[in-house]
């Protein structure tokens, strides 16, 4: 069966630092992947998506970047963090692309920036 | 473009008593996908449904149930005899194509769902 990860579950940071988020599936080959935002207001925000290695689109201009080194890794970065990126980071998988488009969740990652 | 309304903010109900929660959507695609989805306090978003645009049968699961309808853009979702367990934000989305073989979803903002014992 499926699996998704996401580490850290928490993280607190200071303003100006810099992040990186992981998320790996198990048990699929050639997901589509995707990083939301949760803030506090609870509305989900698509920052980016990929559709394969390497490949990466951005849905919102902003200082976070996403890459995907591997088949089933997706990382969300920053250089310097602000205050303004707070919230809760999921990362999602899309079982059967084009199919069902179903999308499975991780547990995802609080992050604080102080 | 997509648009996916959850109107209901927040809502409080009685344990055992029946709550229905209120999804209307806006798209020009003849072919789509609508879901609702499920975050409790841990934070983790849980999948419930899917229901594709040329299935309108309402569906049951339990004490879950989804009245589709075409005719009115909504995708309403009614939980029987609530249970404290089922106090959680509860989104509802759609199934967007964006080109380039992704498929997105566009989440409403969520309804936040207090089942008091």
């Amino acid at each position: 069966s499926q699996t998704i990860h996401q580490w850290p579950a928490t993280l607190v940071q200071p303003v100006g630092s810099p992040l990186s988020l992981e998320c790996t599936v198990e048990g699929t080959s050639n997901p589509n992947l995707y990083w939301y935002r949760q803030a506090a207001g609870r509305g989900l925000q698509l920052l980016f998506y990929s559709v394969g290695i390497g490949q990466i689109s951005s849905e919102v201009p902003q200082n976070l970047s996403a890459s995907r080194p591997q088949d089933r890794q997706f990382i969300l970065s920053s250089k310097k963090l602000l205050l303004s990126d707070s919230g809760f980071y999921l990362c999602a998988w899309i079982e059967r692309p084009g199919v069902t488009d179903t999308q499975y969740f991780g547990p995802g990652t609080r992050l604080t920036v102080l | 473009a997509q648009k996916v309304t959850q109107a209901q903010t927040e809502i409080s109900v009685v344990e055992k008593e029946d709550v229905t929660l209120d999804c209307v959507y806006e798209t020009r695609d003849t072919t789509y996908y609508l879901f609702w989805y499920k975050q409790p306090p841990s934070g983790e978003l849980v999948f419930l449904i899917r229901r594709n645009s040329f299935d309108e049968q309402n569906e049951i699961s339990g004490r879950y149930s989804w009245n589709f309808q075409k005719s009115t853009s909504s995708f309403n979702f009614t939980i029987t005899a609530s249970q404290v367990v089922d106090s959680a934000v509860y989104f509802c989305a759609l199934r967007a194509y964006s080109g380039a073989g992704s498929y997105q979803l566009t989440f409403g903002k969520g309804t936040k769902l207090s089942v008091i014992p």
